[in-house]
């Protein structure tokens, strides 16, 4: 199977800048795509193709791309980001097209 | 704007077969791909598989001896059947869109947008 990690947990300040990353050996072949998760919502797309942002979702999320690593960064963190956030991609052969990784809870001190 | 719906059974009994249908109203089910996801309580995210509206198929090699997804195009709805289902199987179940976008011969999708609101199915006796 193919998999996608990210850390359990990233705790952050308000104001302050979050990172949470996501590796995979097919990552630097394959777009990444993230989805912030509010209890009891449906996951929201918020990163799309590495970096690109949907319309309506606001300017201080941006994602970037380096090797088997990509990042999501929240700049400027608010207690409404308080949220899990799940990467997804795919693994390079076709035989997983769409692969989630675990998710991880950003928590806002 | 488009919303997406689903629908079936709250609760299935263990070794039957889950039947879940996701209405997609404010647009046409054409020219997109047609996705389930779930999430077990307490859980990450779980890609089922998806459809096109062509009916073109492609399932998570995990669950793919058990699952079928099919589309009625006339009536703006695809559907998910997971057979011989188990406890592990109790999760809320969403349905998602996928855009292809294509530019100078790469095609890539726009991710998952929009998601259904889910419905929990409880796998017991």
């Amino acid at each position: 199977s193919y998999e996608l990690t990210q850390p359990p947990s990233v705790s952050v300040s308000p104001g302050q800048t979050a990172r949470i990353t996501c590796s995979g050996d097919a990552l630097p072949k394959q777009y990444a795509y993230w989805y912030q998760q509010k209890p009891g919502q449906a996951p929201v797309l918020v990163i799309y193709k590495d970096s690109e942002r949907p319309s309506g979702i606001p300017e201080r999320f941006s994602g970037s791309s380096s090797g088997t690593t990509v990042t999501l960064t929240i700049s400027g963190v608010q207690a409404e980001d308080e949220a899990d956030y799940y990467c997804q991609s795919a693994d390079s052969s076709g035989t997983y097209p769409r692969v989630f990784g675990g998710g991880t809870k950003l928590t806002v001190l | 704007q488009v919303q997406l719906q689903e629908s079936g059974p709250g609760l299935v009994k263990p070794s039957e077969t889950l039947s879940l249908t996701c209405t997609v109203s404010g647009g046409s089910i054409s020219s997109y791909y047609w996705s389930w996801i779930r999430q077990p309580p307490g859980k990450g995210l779980e890609w089922i598989g998806y459809i096109y509206y062509s009916g073109s198929t492609n399932y998570n090699p995990s669950l793919k001896s058990r699952v079928t997804i099919s589309v009625d195009t006339s009536k703006n709805q695809f559907s998910l059947k997971l057979s011989s289902v188990t406890a592990a199987d109790t999760a809320v179940y969403y349905c998602a869109r996928e855009t292809y976008h294509c530019t100078n011969g790469v095609c890539y999708t726009l991710g998952f947008d929009p998601w259904g609101q889910g419905t929990l199915v409880t796998v017991s006796s």
